[in-house]
């Protein structure tokens, strides 16, 4: 049973242009939650979502970023127009009931240049 | 505002020695508390506490919770070079008016054992 997948490990991007992150989660979960860590910060929740439906959004910036979990394939949190201060690692967790057996993604590392 | 606060920041000692990391919270709708290990990937879990007073314990970790006083301690015995990592606090809210239940990340503590 392979654990939360998330591709890419690296992510480079250009000032402008968009960062597609991916994360499969474990088989059988269903709830899935994504978090930013900042060089020298904690994790920050940004986004909790089910299938096809976002449930949380509160802690996602208004503008730029959107995630969406779709009924078949991976949940993926899009940022558009990347700025500097998108450089960050980004975490996928899953779990099959709301916030039980949380288990974590190795992250997506983004460098905007 | 939600808060989670670790100290030290960062601690080094050698082989062999005990280390004790703090965690306090001010945290609405407190469910649980969490600790992490954070290697250079992902946060593995090591501890979910609930309740005062009782200590959970893995090998040569240890960790309680205080409700009254709002903090918990993680205790490392006998470090190895393996131990280090940083070692991430974190607070499960409850979900409410301000949204669902998630996690409350303090910064973290990043140990490094020395042999």
């Amino acid at each position: 049973n392979a654990g939360v997948m998330q591709n890419p490990r690296h992510l480079v991007r250009r000032r402008g242009q968009e960062a597609r992150l991916r994360c499969s989660p474990m088989k059988g979960h269903s709830h899935v939650y994504w978090y930013r860590q900042l060089p020298e910060e904690g994790l920050k929740f940004m986004v909790y979502l089910q299938k096809e439906n976002i449930i949380d959004e509160s802690g996602m910036p208004k503008e730029r970023f959107s995630a969406e979990f779709p009924k078949e394939g991976p949940s993926i949190l899009r940022i558009q127009q990347v700025v500097r201060g998108d450089s960050a690692a980004y975490f996928c967790a899953s779990s099959p009931y709301r916030l039980y057996g949380y288990t974590f993604g190795s992250g997506t590392r983004l460098t905007v240049v | 505002e939600d808060k989670v606060v670790q100290s030290p920041l960062s601690l080094v000692v050698h082989e062999g020695d005990t280390v004790t990391l703090n965690c306090s919270y001010e945290v609405t709708n407190f469910r649980s508390l969490l600790w992490y290990k954070q290697e250079k990937k992902a946060p593995t879990f090591l501890f979910m506490l609930t309740s005062s007073g009782i200590e959970k314990k893995s090998g040569r970790l240890s960790s309680i919770l205080d409700k009254k006083e709002l903090f918990s301690i993680l205790n490392i015995t006998a470090t190895q070079t393996g131990d280090s990592a940083i070692y991430l606090c974190a607070v499960e809210k409850g979900g409410g008016q301000g949204g669902s239940e998630k996690l409350v990340f303090g910064k973290g503590t990043k140990l490094t054992v020395n042999p």
